[in-house]
């Protein structure tokens, strides 16, 4: 069965410092893996996503994902956090499937910055 | 310009009422979905349609039924409402085909409140 894990539930970082955020997935396939954030209040919005290809991706506002087949394991990253990061993220795991696809979200991970 | 909108933002009502979420989106997409997000952040998928055809639909209860007129809209309706149907509620909406088939842009949130 297909499941997605992010272990952490709750992240708490500086300002300015280096973010990791852990995700593990299990899938019958090579998966499609996505990470959306939500803001408080705010719908999902797309960070980046790995198809193929380099298992380091990049994404918006500087974050990148590194996949890992071996471990299944997609992990999100950024250098520097802002602020304004603050935020609920999730990793998403999905088939290639044209006309619809059924995405399974992880259970997110709420980050909070401190000064 | 709004990608995906749902209204209302807002719904408070008591059980036994019927009330109606509706979404439209405005990019051209063929898929469009109904997630539902627990008090636990949990995301899961509820129904999903291509060009107005019913694709996905997950175990949910009968008092839940989706209708698309067109592609570009995607409405539930919920009947008899119980207090765990207590939720946010999410549109998103996907391209048909292609890797853009994987990647869902979701609306803010109907946030349900059944007393």
């Amino acid at each position: 069965a297909q499941s997605v894990t992010q272990p952490d539930i709750h992240i708490t970082v500086s300002e300015g410092a280096s973010l990791e955020l852990r995700c593990n997935y299990s899938y019958g396939a090579t998966p499609y893996l996505f990470w959306y954030v939500q803001s408080p209040g705010q719908g999902l919005q797309l960070l980046l996503k790995y198809f193929s290809g380099d298992t380091l991706v990049q994404g918006i506002k500087g974050f990148e994902a590194e996949f890992k087949m071996s471990q299944a394991s997609f992990k999100l990253r950024k250098p520097s956090v802002h602020w304004s990061d603050a935020a609920e993220y999730f990793c998403a795991v999905g088939p290639y499937q044209t006309g619809a696809n059924n995405l399974f979200f992880g259970t997110g991970t709420r980050l909070t910055v401190i000064p | 310009d709004t990608a995906v909108s749902q209204t209302p933002k807002y719904l408070v009502t008591q059980m036994g009422n019927d009330k109606s979420i509706k979404c439209e989106q405005n990019l051209g997409h063929d898929t469009m979905y109904w997630y539902k997000q627990d008090s636990k952040k949990f995301l899961k998928i509820m129904f999903s349609y291509n060009n107005k055809e019913l694709i996905i639909n997950e175990t949910v209860p009968n008092r839940f039924s989706p209708k698309s007129p067109d592609k570009a809209h995607l409405n539930l309706h919920i009947n008899s409402l119980e207090l765990g149907d207590s939720a946010v509620y999410f549109c998103a909406s996907s391209q048909g085909t292609g890797s853009g088939a994987n990647v869902l842009t979701f609306g803010a949130g109907s946030r349900l409140t059944v007393l």
